[in-house]
């Protein structure tokens, strides 16, 4: 069973389009992540919510929007998004953000026409 | 800030045979080491984390080992099966404890 669970798996979108990415998790867990993972790649951390504040942002274009609306959701909002920006993301969650191990949904495969 | 250096980047075994895969880290001021198997089209899961305050750890065919003066964390995987072949990634938290900095990776194929 996947504890973290994430929609949609697949998402096509234009370069104009907005769209959102949503995460769950019920583990009772207080940290959030999103990840970017291009093929062969590791992932690549995007944000991180401690306590539903963001707590980390690495320099992410602005076209990448996230949202925290209650400790078990992590939503990410998507706008005028570029071909080099279709990847897997994926969603995780930790205990909390000290030294935690990371439990990480199956993701949604993204690709940008 | 923390890098991580994996090798080797791909790894062909038999099975029934043992594979080791070396990873360094820079800052010693982590603390925590996880690794992370990911199987083709899927989520990375844990597999064994090893914290500084211990020097090896089991689970079963799976060992890791932690040197710190070294700045060195290994993953031992005995008695290989079809099954463990996947792309492997360790991983150090950073300094701060909120950043997991992943080594570039490992693809472990295992031979039938």
């Amino acid at each position: 069973d996947t504890e973290v669970t994430q929609t949609p798996k697949h998402l096509v979108m234009g370069m104009t389009n907005k769209k959102s990415l949503k995460c769950e998790q019920h583990m009772g867990h207080r940290a959030m992540y999103w990840y970017k993972q291009k093929a062969k790649k590791p992932p690549e951390l995007m944000f991180v919510y401690s306590y539903e504040k963001l707590s980390i942002n690495e320099s992410v274009p602005s076209r990448f929007s996230p949202e925290c609306p209650n400790s078990s959701l992590l939503n990410l909002h998507l706008h005028a998004l570029q071909p080099e920006d279709s990847a897997l993301y994926l969603c995780a969650s930790s205990q909390d953000t000290i030294n935690q191990p990371q439990h990480f949904g199956d993701g949604t495969r993204l690709s940008i026409l | 800030g923390e890098n991580v250096e994996q090798h080797p980047s791909t790894l062909s075994v038999q099975e029934g045979d043992s594979a080791v895969i070396k990873c360094t880290y820079s800052d010693s001021a982590s603390n925590y080491f996880p690794w992370y198997k990911q199987e083709l089209g899927k989520r990375p899961q844990l597999i064994i984390d090893i914290r500084s305050n211990v020097g090896e750890k089991k689970d079963q065919r799976i060992a890791v080992t932690l040197n710190k003066t070294a700045k060195h964390f290994s993953l031992h995987i005995t008695e290989t099966q079809p099954e463990d072949s996947a792309v492997y990634f360790c991983a150090a938290m950073d300094t701060g404890g909120f950043k997991t900095i992943f080594g570039a990776g490992t693809r472990l194929f295992v031979k039938a």
